[in-house]
């Protein structure tokens, strides 16, 4: 069963608002959420994070419903300099109580004039 | 302020050869990580560390060895290379905040390992 999933690409037109989804059922109690980007040939850059409801900075808003068991980072208005990967980073339960931090497997995200 | 970096940026190895990939970071941080990201995937934990003298193995462990000697620093090694070890290794560092488990990581730049 996979820690934690997410849709593998999503292509979006500049000037609209991208939804990105990240299942993470067996989410520990004590976990934020934390969603990253990344550039080809480069290392993840932080985005946002969480622990519940929303939150906003200048660049995203997460949304994270009250059973925790997923979140959705929103870009608003995305731009061609949004095409990227994005990854969801969780720490998750495993069978044998212990806490594994996993990050999703990531979204593609193509953004198009 | 670096930040994190990493040395070196890319290597060719033969299968059998060793070597080690070093992460310094200058920020203070307590905890440290390997990650592995292999083509058109996700990252997989290595090794992580949570303080000076301490490691731990994640989720990819085998046929790799780390240290943390210092807090600034965390190397990775790789004792016997095999040709599934070509990958993107990043180093990442972070640092707790309160009880809880905030994992903010600050990532490097990456090593291009590839292994013949």
């Amino acid at each position: 069963l996979a820690k934690t999933t997410q849709p593998i690409s999503m292509d979006s037109y500049e000037g609209q608002e991208v939804n990105i989804t990240c299942s993470h059922n067996n989410i520990a109690t004590n976990d934020y959420i934390t969603w990253y980007q990344q550039f080809p040939s480069q290392g993840p850059r932080f985005i946002i994070q969480g622990y519940k409801t929303k939150v906003t900075n200048e660049v995203a808003s997460l949304f994270i419903p009250a059973d925790r068991k997923s979140s959705t980072l929103s870009l608003p208005r995305v731009s061609l300099s949004d095409t990227a990967v994005y990854y969801c980073l969780v720490g998750v339960l495993e069978d044998t109580g212990r806490r594994a931090l996993t990050f999703g497997s990531g979204t593609r995200l193509q953004v198009q004039p | 302020n670096a930040g994190v970096t990493q040395t070196p940026k890319f290597r060719v190895l033969k299968t059998g050869q060793s070597m080690t990939l070093l992460c310094a970071q200058d920020m203070n941080h307590e905890y440290m990580y390997w990650y592995r990201q292999d083509p058109g995937m996700g990252l997989r934990l290595i090794h992580y560390s949570v303080g000076e003298g301490t490691t731990a193995k994640g989720e990819v462990p085998d046929g790799y060895n780390v240290s943390r000697l210092k807090k600034q620093n965390f190397l990775l090694g790789l004792e016997s290379a095999a040709p599934s070890q070509t990958s993107v290794y990043f180093c990442a560092s972070s640092t707790p905040y309160g009880l809880a488990d905030t994992d903010t990581q600050y990532f490097g730049p990456g090593t291009r390992l590839t292994v013949l």
